[in-house]
């Protein structure tokens, strides 16, 4: 079973700043079946990047995703006040596995 | 818009027995795989049970594998998640996911969740 690890666990940036939030595999992984997810407290998670790269529907360009083999990488190129979150990465595609969050709070 | 709607959800004492649902609407529901995804309080996300478009194929998490039965009524749009011998580590928000195709596992929509607390 794939396990993903994600850090930092918290991070702390101001409105205007770049994000990097990273995701490990514990083994090599399909790159099209890595997604990214955010929740916002009381909210449902909702889809970001499908495919390791793609935007869901209504996903603005600011967010994009990288990476390839056990490290992925979620970048918000511009913070707005709405993406102050919970982001999880996910490994699809015949099964379901979560990495434990990070945590992306106002500085 | 497509909308998901969960029910049921309550405080239950350990061993006994609960049925959630999950109504849905905006989209064709008999064309889609459908997931229930728990998220216990403050805690990750945690992927329970997939039923394939037609119902036919089944899957569960091992946490739950002989305990829940996943369930669907094409044609009234609704899933179901029968939660038998429940226990205390089952407490968590329950939501109902839309497979972003067949059985990718990819989960393009959600439901708001319903909270299943088991204590006694």
């Amino acid at each position: 079973e794939i396990m993903l690890t994600q850090s930092p666990g918290t991070l702390s940036l101001s409105p205007g700043e770049r994000a990097t939030l990273s995701c490990r595999a514990s083994q090599s992984v399909n790159r099209n079946y890595l997604a990214w997810y955010h929740q916002k407290p009381g909210q449902a998670p909702r889809l970001l990047i499908y495919g390791e790269s793609s935007r869901a529907t209504g996903i603005p360009d600011r967010f994009s995703g990288s990476g390839s083999g056990t490290d992925f990488t979620l970048t918000i190129s511009r913070l707005e006040p709405e993406d102050f979150a919970v982001y999880y990465c996910q490994y699809y595609g015949s099964s379901s596995t979560f990495g434990q969050g990070t945590k992306l709070e106002i500085k | 818009q497509v909308q998901l709607v969960e029910s049921g959800g309550g405080v239950v004492q350990p061993g006994r027995s609960l049925r959630l649902s999950c109504t849905a609407s905006g989209f064709i529901f008999s064309d889609y795989g459908m997931h229930w995804v728990r998220q216990a309080p403050g805690k990750g996300l945690e992927w329970v049970s997939i039923i394939w478009y037609d119902g036919i194929n089944r899957y569960y998490a091992d946490s739950v594998k002989g305990r829940f039965t996943i369930s669907r009524d094409n044609s009234k749009n609704t899933l179901y998640l029968q939660m038998n011998s429940l226990r205390a580590e089952d407490t968590a928000v329950y939501y109902c996911a839309r497979d972003w195709a067949g059985a990718t596992y990819l989960f393009d929509s959600w439901g708001q969740g319903t909270l299943v607390t088991v204590s006694s």
